[in-house]
């Protein structure tokens, strides 16, 4: 599979228990995020966003919470399975002006299921 | 199927022998970019574009060009690739405000 998940922050959880991943941004005027998951050998697959007027967002198995005050953004999900096993990124959106915008990515979290 | 691809999906090249990456998506979607991705340092964005004949520099664009001539397609040229340019390398699109949807990744090497 593809090298991306070398040198990452490594999260192994139990098959069933709950998994959290952090993920800390940079700019406060940032003012949309997204979580992606990578598989290996495949590009990353939206999962779930917020955005910045919103602290809580659920989806399917998935939450995101975001705090504006410190900067920071967690995944939340919830009976993990072995198919969650993936590097999961966090994105925060910012306007650079004349109806542009960027989208920097976290380094991203590997997420490991025992089964 | 809604789908981004990009083509081709491997290629070996040498220093300095241009080549061209195409990216291609059936979403009618505004915004298109192209991102790089190496161990350690995660998806970095080279070039993105808001509409046709709209591009605009990344954070690593260097040694990259891009058109959009077309609303479907974003190819992303290297005129002179060099070894530092090997790397993984994803195309994305979006409607204006909402998420972006991958394409499956272009594994590049130069020698």
């Amino acid at each position: 599979g593809e090298s991306v998940g070398l040198h990452l922050p490594t999260l192994s959880v139990q098959e069933g228990d709950n998994s959290i991943i952090n993920c800390a941004y940079s700019n406060s005027a940032s003012d949309y995020f997204i979580w992606y998951k990578q598989e290996s050998g495949k590009g990353p697959q939206f999962i779930i966003d917020i955005r910045s007027n919103m602290d809580k967002r659920q989806g399917q198995r998935v939450t995101v919470l975001l705090n504006k005050t410190v900067k920071h953004l967690s995944l939340q999900i919830a009976a993990t399975q072995p198919g969650d096993s993936a590097v999961y990124f966090c994105a925060e959106r910012l306007y650079s002006g004349a109806g542009s915008y960027q989208l920097t990515f976290g380094k991203g979290t590997k997420l490991s299921v025992i089964p | 199927e809604a789908q981004v691809t990009q083509n081709p999906r491997y290629l070996i090249t040498v220093t300095g022998k241009k080549l061209t990456v195409t990216c291609s998506q059936n979403m009618n979607h505004e915004y298109m970019s192209w991102y790089r991705q190496d161990p350690g340092l995660g998806l970095r964005q080279i070039y993105y574009s808001m509409n046709v004949e709209v591009t605009d520099k990344g954070d690593v664009p260097e040694g990259y060009k891009v058109s959009r001539k077309e609303k479907r397609n974003f190819p992303l040229i290297l005129e002179s690739p060099s070894p530092n340019q090997t790397s993984l390398y994803f195309c994305a699109s979006s409607s204006l405000y909402n998420e972006q949807f991958f394409g499956p990744g272009t594994r590049l090497t130069v020698l």
